[in-house]
């Protein structure tokens, strides 16, 4: 079946502007999942959606940082007011429920010139 | 200090050759444990998921815990150049919203 997509794969932004990007999960599943993954770095939790509950918000690393899942199922990680070190890959993953396998997409790459 | 430690490397092993893979975690929360696989350029890929202590085995994969010395090993048996990529360790557990990622191991399996 389709496995996680992003959109788009690569972004180039100029600082300050804002970004969106793009996540949809595999069919069926419940938990939403964002991650940064910075060169040399391990993955870096952002945010948390599961269902209809609130989301888990405690990883953004500032307020500039937002994301939405709308009806249970795409979800947009908004970036505004982006800075140089905005520059990541920024990598969706889903799951059936909170404990289970997370799946991944292929990630957006980001870079803030 | 990191929820999970991996020693990043580079590893280069000769194709055919056992390859292990390492990673500690301070958390004794943790009840869960996967092994991903990232290719250059792409999303990390799910390679194996363990819920307790001991050996599970897939295939030329191998992923060991220990609890008790806080210790996840993956083992890869006969490698292949096409196995050449970043291995990253992850745990979880029930109260968490997340996993908690290694930095990964950047593997090269030469021809």
């Amino acid at each position: 079946g389709a496995g996680v997509s992003q959109s788009p794969s690569n972004k180039v932004t100029e600082k300050g502007k804002d970004v969106e990007l793009r996540c949809d999960p595999i069919s069926g599943h419940t938990a939403l999942y964002w991650y940064r993954q910075s060169l040399g770095q391990g993955l870096e939790f952002l945010i948390y959606f599961q269902g209809n509950s609130a989301p888990d918000k405690s990883g953004l690393p500032s307020d500039r940082f937002s994301a939405e899942r709308t009806g249970g199922s795409v979800s947009t990680l908004t970036i505004q007011r982006t800075q140089q070190e905005d520059s990541a890959v920024y990598l969706c993953a889903s799951s059936l429920e909170r404990t289970s396998e997370q799946y991944f997409g292929p990630g957006t790459r980001l870079t803030v010139t | 200090q990191k929820e999970v430690e991996q020693d990043p490397g580079p590893l280069s092993v000769p194709e055919g050759a056992i390859v292990s893979l390492n990673c500690t975690y301070s958390n004794s929360a943790f009840q869960y444990f996967m092994w991903y696989r990232q290719y250059s350029r792409k999303g990390p890929e799910l390679l194996m998921y363990t819920y307790s202590s001991g050996n599970k085995e897939d295939g030329r994969f191998t992923a060991q815990v220990d609890k008790s010395s806080k210790y996840i090993s993956l083992f890869i048996r006969d490698s292949q150049p096409s196995d050449s990529a970043t291995y990253l360790c992850a745990g979880g557990f029930t109260g968490a919203n997340n996993l908690f990622f290694g930095t990964g191991t950047r593997l090269t399996v030469i021809p």
